[in-house]
């Protein structure tokens, strides 16, 4: 039990539509990561948040968006849906800004693009 | 670019000791990481090691890190049943980096 909650846990969608995914991290965890992890493959880093700015950015196209809130919680969006965005999407967080040897992960939000 | 690279597939029986190994390209890694992954679940933080270590011990797992072949290995001793799952070799340069992740190690546990 990591205290780091992810909803839904599983999402249809078809090819085009948008979608939402959510993370709820542990109180005082000021730093959240998002993940993609594609069947078979290690996580991706998508981008990082610390205090409701957006701290690294990995190779994913601006169609892949995130918010932080104060309550802890953040939002990973994806425009335009490709079938290739067939994935598990991990959130992870932690207490500091440099803080990956401190990184919690949630359980991940299972999505399938049709 | 930065790689790592790991096998996919451990068979282990029962009670031996599991040995994973991976390898990563990027010289400027400070932290290197084995995660685990079961099924349905998120990724749990094994343990940890600084690139100035050669070796750390954590109870069951020992870590053994050679930095000029940019090797790094994860022991598990007494292998159990519970220790079936994906193991995920990670790296990053700096602790506020992205993770740069392998494709991950499925292990086997004979009966």
């Amino acid at each position: 039990e990591t205290g780091v909650t992810q909803s839904p846990t599983h999402l249809i969608k078809t090819r085009g539509q948008q979608v939402t995914l959510r993370c709820s991290s542990q109180s005082g965890h000021n730093t959240v990561s998002w993940y993609q992890q594609a069947l078979g493959q290690g996580p991706q880093f998508i981008f990082q948040y610390y205090r409701e700015e957006e701290n690294g950015r990995g190779n994913f196209p601006p169609r892949f968006s995130g918010l932080q809130f104060p309550n802890y919680s953040s939002e990973l969006n994806v425009n335009a849906l490709e079938l290739d965005d067939s994935a598990l999407y991990l959130c992870a967080s932690s207490p500091l800004k440099r803080g990956t040897d401190t990184q919690y992960f949630g359980p991940g939000t299972r999505l399938t693009v049709l | 670019g930065e790689d790592v690279e790991q096998s996919l597939f451990l068979s282990v029986r029962e009670g031996d000791s599991s040995v994973i190994n991976c390898t990563y390209t990027d010289s400027s890694s400070t932290y290197l990481y084995w995660y685990k992954q079961e099924p349905g679940a998120g990724l749990q933080l094994l343990t940890y090691i600084f690139s100035n270590m050669d070796m750390k011990q954590d109870q069951r797992l020992t870590v053994l890190l050679n930095k000029k072949d940019k090797h790094l290995s994860l022991r598990i001793a007494d292998t159990q049943t519970g220790d079936s799952a994906i193991y995920f070799c990670a790296e990053t340069e700096n602790r506020d980096d992205k993770i740069i992740f392998g494709k991950g190690t499925r292990l086997h546990i004979l009966p």
